[in-house]
């Protein structure tokens, strides 16, 4: 069965440092997300890709959030100068096909651990 | 901004008995609605999901219940099962988009 996978599963990093999160949707999805879930917090919305551009933003996804869809298979998310609030575990979600159905597919998740 | 609202944190249920987890949205422009089951450390699982131009969608023994006026809807998994313990988030779309979730139910199935 078709997965969306994540790497790593987990980073710890230092406040400051640049991070990148890679993910692989699962390759006939046409839309791309991320969404991130603080410890003991709900799982909240980040971005959407589509086209080859963001098509939504949550207020979350400042300036130091990118996107990049670099190769037709990878979604990475960079946050370019991690914040000790940027610790959570963050989803890679797609969806569509070739009919959007609202179903997204999430990936295992990598954590993020900002010290 | 709490568009989408689960007010139960926690639920314990017998097993082979019925599960009931509720859930309620603000918005209503909302027209999808998803149920997502949760593992620790591992990503949200679609479940079961529904319309808003329906009121009723079961898949074996998950059935998912609309009420619009309400603003509600609601899972039913019966018989519950051990390994129907997870995480329960809802979820709601709006024309497809992104996909806004509630603060999740823990179910735990007591054998």
């Amino acid at each position: 069965e078709p997965e969306v996978t994540q790497t790593p599963s987990h980073q710890v990093t230092q406040m400051g440092q640049e991070v990148i999160l890679r993910c692989v949707p699962i390759s006939n999805h046409l839309y791309f997300y991320w969404y991130r879930q603080i410890l003991g917090q709900k799982v909240e919305f980040l971005v959407s890709f589509y086209n080859n551009e963001i098509s939504e933003k949550s207020e979350i996804f400042d300036d130091q959030f990118s996107v990049e869809r670099p190769d037709g298979s990878n979604f990475t998310l960079k946050i370019r100068s991690t914040k000790l609030e940027d610790s959570a575990m963050y989803f890679c979600a797609s969806s569509g096909g070739t009919t959007y159905t609202g179903e997204l597919f999430f990936g295992e998740g990598s954590r993020l651990t900002v010290l | 901004d709490q568009q989408v609202k689960q007010n139960s944190p926690s639920l314990s249920v017998q097993e082979g008995r019925i599960s009931i987890l509720n859930c309620d949205y603000t918005n209503s422009m909302f027209d999808y609605f998803l149920w997502y089951k949760k593992y620790p450390a591992e990503g949200p699982t679609f479940l079961i999901s529904i319309s808003s131009i329906k009121d009723k969608n079961e898949d074996g023994r998950f059935t998912v219940f609309l009420n619009k006026s309400a603003k509600h809807l609601s899972l039913h998994i019966v018989p519950s099962q051990p390994g129907d313990s997870a995480v329960y988030f809802c979820a709601a779309s709006e024309a497809g988009e992104k996909l806004t979730f509630g603060t999740g139910t823990r179910l735990t199935i007591i054998p």
